[in-house]
């Protein structure tokens, strides 16, 4: 399978600043990549699509001037949280997709905002 | 609309089977998956079932699916302390290939 990783896995900053998140497809090409969020003992909350060369796709409730999504090349994407706000302090995780639609994760980033 | 349930909490012994259920509702489903996650980290893909396939078999795993009922089972023989994380399963929805998941179900080991 696909691998995938992220960087950084932890940051803490402070409220009003702006994050951003990297992930990258070590061995693959990847022309789609997928962006989740996840809170404590919960399931993955999809919020992107993105698609590399073009805008990203994003979830109903999503916004996407907070939460922007760049997919310069095949192999990076990346996922800024502008203006944080302490609600946002999530664990991110991004994802590739395989031949059979399967989905190759990150390791996650883990975004605490104090 | 499209949906994935499992039950939360499993609990067994070390060396014991365990069995993970979760249903779903859209029966277009092409692609089944099966996904760990250990505390701290991203999800790791365990295995996954084409529609057309009732079984599947890979080392201590057996993945069982009843599309009649849509209805979908991760067995784990002989079930060890490294094996206690959540599990999710996921469908293949109908819109670009995304992954419908489920809430997770918990698995803890006992020694």
């Amino acid at each position: 399978g696909a691998v995938v990783s992220q960087h950084p896995s932890w940051v803490i900053c402070k409220s009003g600043t702006s994050v951003k998140i990297e992930c990258r497809s070590l061995d693959f090409q990847a022309t789609t990549m997928f962006w989740y969020r996840q809170f404590p003992k919960q399931s993955l909350m999809l919020m992107a699509t993105s698609n590399e060369g073009s805008k990203a796709t994003y979830e109903q409730g999503v916004e996407k001037d907070k939460f922007l999504i760049n997919h310069a090349s095949l192999t990076l994407s990346t996922l800024t949280v502008t203006s944080a706000h302490p609600e946002d302090s999530s664990f991110y995780i991004c994802s590739v997709t395989g031949q059979r639609y399967e989905q190759y994760f990150g390791p996650g980033t883990r975004l605490t905002v104090t | 609309g499209e949906d994935v349930e499992q039950s939360l909490f499993l609990s067994v012994r070390e060396g014991d089977s365990s069995v993970i259920n979760c249903t779903y509702t859209d029966s277009s489903s092409t692609y089944l998956y099966w996904y760990k996650q250990e505390p701290g980290a991203g999800l790791q893909l365990l295995t996954y079932i084409f529609s057309n396939m009732d079984m599947k078999q890979d080392q201590r795993l057996t993945v069982l699916l009843n599309k009649k009922d849509k209805h979908l089972s991760l067995r784990i023989a002989d079930t060890q302390t490294g094996d206690s994380a959540i599990y999710f399963c996921a469908e293949r929805g109908n819109q670009g290939g995304k992954l419908i998941f489920g809430q997770g179900t918990e698995l803890s080991v006992k020694p």
